[in-house]
Order: structure tokens, then sequence, then C-alpha cells
């Protein structure tokens, strides 16, 4: 069975950092692409960034580039997301899914697994 | 960024037929292929139907997709109480190179 464990939410204030981590088991970590979505209270599904089995290519929605960066250790099994200069609005549900390798064909592919999910508040 | 229009909801009674639709550009669904997900409150979501028009496994065969152009649409047929929830198209954009979700369309089962 695939698991994805998302980790590192909690309260960050405006301008600051957070790490979130995604542990993966059930599946060979290193062969797939990895992704985050996030989703504001109340609000829809937002795609964050995505980033292949080895680590190139990365990909980043419009509203997070140059804020977030996306990496993974396939040694650790781990997916990570660095966030900075955190916003408002960027609290939000913070999901992990595992996809299958080639980002650009993921709506044909039914790998898709996706975390419980990490919650990140920034208030001051 | 969501550039994938869907209704923010659609109703309706038990054991009707409902669809939703899922309006996008050349650059996305034109192009490239449609997942459907549902989300229920406080859950991950889950994915009803890839590639346009194909189940995922488990997923009931009261859902079915289709795509024509840079539209899409996810039906669903015989409509029970526990269908309610949220449900999301997405493509990949290649204009973007983003993958892109709708708003979202909340279902109510009357």
């Amino acid at each position: 069975e695939v698991l994805l464990l998302e980790s590192g939410g909690g309260l960050g204030q405006p301008g600051g950092s957070l790490r979130l981590t995604c542990v993966g088991s059930g599946f060979t970590f290193s062969d797939y692409a990895m992704t985050w979505i996030r989703q504001a209270p109340g609000k829809g599904l937002e795609w964050v960034s995505a980033i292949g089995s080895s680590g190139t290519p990365t990909f980043y929605g419009d509203s997070v580039k140059g804020r977030f960066t996306i990496s993974r250790d396939n040694s650790k099994n781990t997916l990570y997301l660095q966030i900075n200069r955190l916003r408002v609005e960027d609290t939000a549900a913070y999901f992990c899914a595992a996809r299958s390798p080639a980002i650009v064909l993921w709506g044909t592919s039914d790998f898709d697994h996706w975390g419980r999910g990490t919650l990140v508040t920034v208030s001051s | 960024q969501a550039v994938l229009t869907q209704p923010p909801s659609v109703s309706g009674a038990p054991r009707q037929r409902v669809t939703i639709s899922c309006s996008g550009s050349s650059s996305n669904i034109g192009t490239n292929a449609v997942k459907w997900y549902q989300q229920i409150p406080g859950k991950a979501p889950k994915l009803l139907i890839y590639y346009n028009d194909l189940l995922a496994s488990g997923v009931s065969d009261r859902f079915s997709g289709s795509k024509s152009g840079t539209s899409a649409s996810l039906a669903i047929s015989g409509l029970q109480s526990e269908d309610e929830g949220d449900f999301y198209c997405a493509s990949w954009d290649d204009s973007l190179n983003a993958w892109l979700f709708g708003g979202g369309t909340k279902l109510t089962v009357l």
C-alpha cells in the first residue's frame, strides 16, 4: 500500500520560513515524480510544485515562484517543500502526492496517491 | 491560476443523473488528458477518472468521464447520498508548464 505522510506544518509568522516534509512508503520512491498541492480553508485545490523522479525537472505555480523550493532525497524516501517569505495567503492544508514519472503526462496515469496533508497557518 | 472553469455547484435527486463540466483551452484540455477527483470535506482528494474517460481502480461505474475539444465532463448516474462532496477536474497546461485544477464543483444530493 502506498503511504505518504506529511509533517512540518504549524504556525508561521509573515516573512518567516517553514519546511514541509513528506515521507513515502509502499512504492519505489525514486521511480516516481512528486508534487505538492495546497488547499486554503474553504477553498479549492491549488497546485504548488512538482519534481521529477531524480530531482529534475522542477515546476512551480505562479503564486509561489521565487519563494518556494521543492526538493527530494531519494535515499530517505523524502520530499521537501521549503517555504520562504511566508504570506498570510499561504495558510492552507498542504498535500503531497506521488505521480507517474512523466510529469506532463500525469493525466494519462492512474498512479495518483495523496497524503493526508499538513496544515500551515501564517499569522502574526 | 485556475484556468479550468467549473460550475460552483450542481444538485440532483437520488437516482438521477448529473453532469459537471470543465472548460479549458487549447494549451491544457485541448492537448492533454483530464483527470477528475472527488473530495469529501476533511479528506484528501480521491482519483475518479484519468485519461479523460478511464475509471480509476475501485471507483463505481456510476461515474464516467468524457472530453471533446477544450472541454471535459464528469457524469454521475444513479445519484446516492454518499456521492456528495466536491469534484475537481485537472490537466497539464503546456503554456504555463503547470498542473491546473478547476475551481471545484459542490455536489448536493437533494
